[in-house]
C-alpha cells in the first residue's frame, strides 16, 4: 500500500503571502503508461472535497492561477502564491496510481 | 452542471446493513470509472471501493472486502453501496465520487453510524 506523507501538516498563513504544502509518496506515482495519477483537493469545513489540482499541476476549470502543482515521483508540492481568506481548510493530497488509491493525512491551512 | 446525490445513510447496529445510493445527472455516467471514498469523523478521506464504467471491473480496499459491494445501474444513471455486517469502524461519511484515479466531483456525502 502506498502511504502519502503531507508536511507541514499545520499551516499558519498571513494574507497575501505565499504558501507550499509537500506531499511524499512511499513508491513512485509513474504509471505503466507514463502518467503520474497525483491530484490535490480542498475540503472547506462542511462541505465536500473538492479538486484543484490533476495529473500533479493541471488546474480544475473555476481554480484561480495562485494555486500551482510541481513534482514527479515520489515528491510533489503545491504552491499558493498569494493566501486569500477563502483558501482556509484541509488540502489533500492523493495517488491514484497504485490499488489501493490513498490520501495524505490533511495540511489545515489558517490565516494568521 | 455534474450532480451526484447521496442517500440511505443513517444508524445500524453492528453487524447490520444498509444500502447507500448515488444518483448522478449532468454528465455522460455510463461513461466515467465511479467511486465511493468515505470520511471518519474528524479524520482524513479514505477510498473504500471504484468501478468501471460497466460494472465488472470492481475494486476495494481490504479492510471492507467481503463486506462491501459496489455496483452501478448506467439505465438509471446511479451508483449503489451494499454495505453489510458493519463495524463502528465504518462510521463515516460515504462520499460518491466521479472518477476513480483523482475525483472530479463529489457528492455532499450520506452519514452512516454504526453503534449500538
Amino acid at each position: 500500500e502506498v502511504v502519502m506523507t503531507q508536511s507541514p501538516l499545520s499551516l499558519p498563513v498571513t494574507l497575501g503571502q505565499p504558501a507550499s504544502i509537500s506531499c511524499r509518496s512511499s513508491q513512485s506515482l509513474v504509471n505503466s503508461d507514463g502518467s503520474t495519477f497525483f491530484t490535490w483537493f480542498h475540503q472547506r469545513p462542511g462541505q465536500s472535497p473538492r479538486r484543484l489540482l490533476y495529473r500533479v499541476s493541471n488546474r480544475d476549470s473555476g481554480v484561480p492561477d495562485r494555486f500551482s502543482g510541481s513534482g514527479s515521483g515520489t515528491d510533489f508540492t503545491l504552491k499558493i502564491s498569494r493566501v486569500e481568506a477563502e483558501d482556509v481548510g484541509v488540502y489533500y493530497c492523493m495517488q491514484g496510481t497504485h490499488w489501493p488509491f490513498s490520501f495524505g493525512q490533511g495540511t489545515k491551512l489558517e490565516i494568521k | 452542471e455534474v450532480q451526484l446525490v447521496e442517500s440511505g445513510g443513517g444508524l445500524v447496529q453492528p453487524g447490520g446493513s444498509l444500502r447507500l445510493s448515488c444518483a448522478a445527472s449532468g454528465f455522460n455516467f455510463s461513461a466515467d470509472y465511479m467511486s465511493w471514498v468515505r470520511q471518519a469523523p474528524g479524520k482524513g478521506l479514505e477510498y473504500v471501493a471504484t468501478i468501471n464504467q460497466d460494472g465488472r471491473e470492481k475494486n476495494y480496499v481490504d479492510s471492507v472486502k467481503g463486506r462491501f459491494t459496489i455496483s452501478r445501474d448506467n439505465v438509471k444513471n446511479s451508483l449503489f453501496l451494499q454495505v453489510d455486517n458493519l463495524r463502528a469502524e465504518d462510521t463515516a461519511v460515504y462520499y460518491c465520487a466521479r472518477f476513480a484515479r483523482g475525483p472530479a466531483d463529489w457528492g455532499q456525502g450520506t452519514l452512516v453510524t454504526v453503534s449500538s
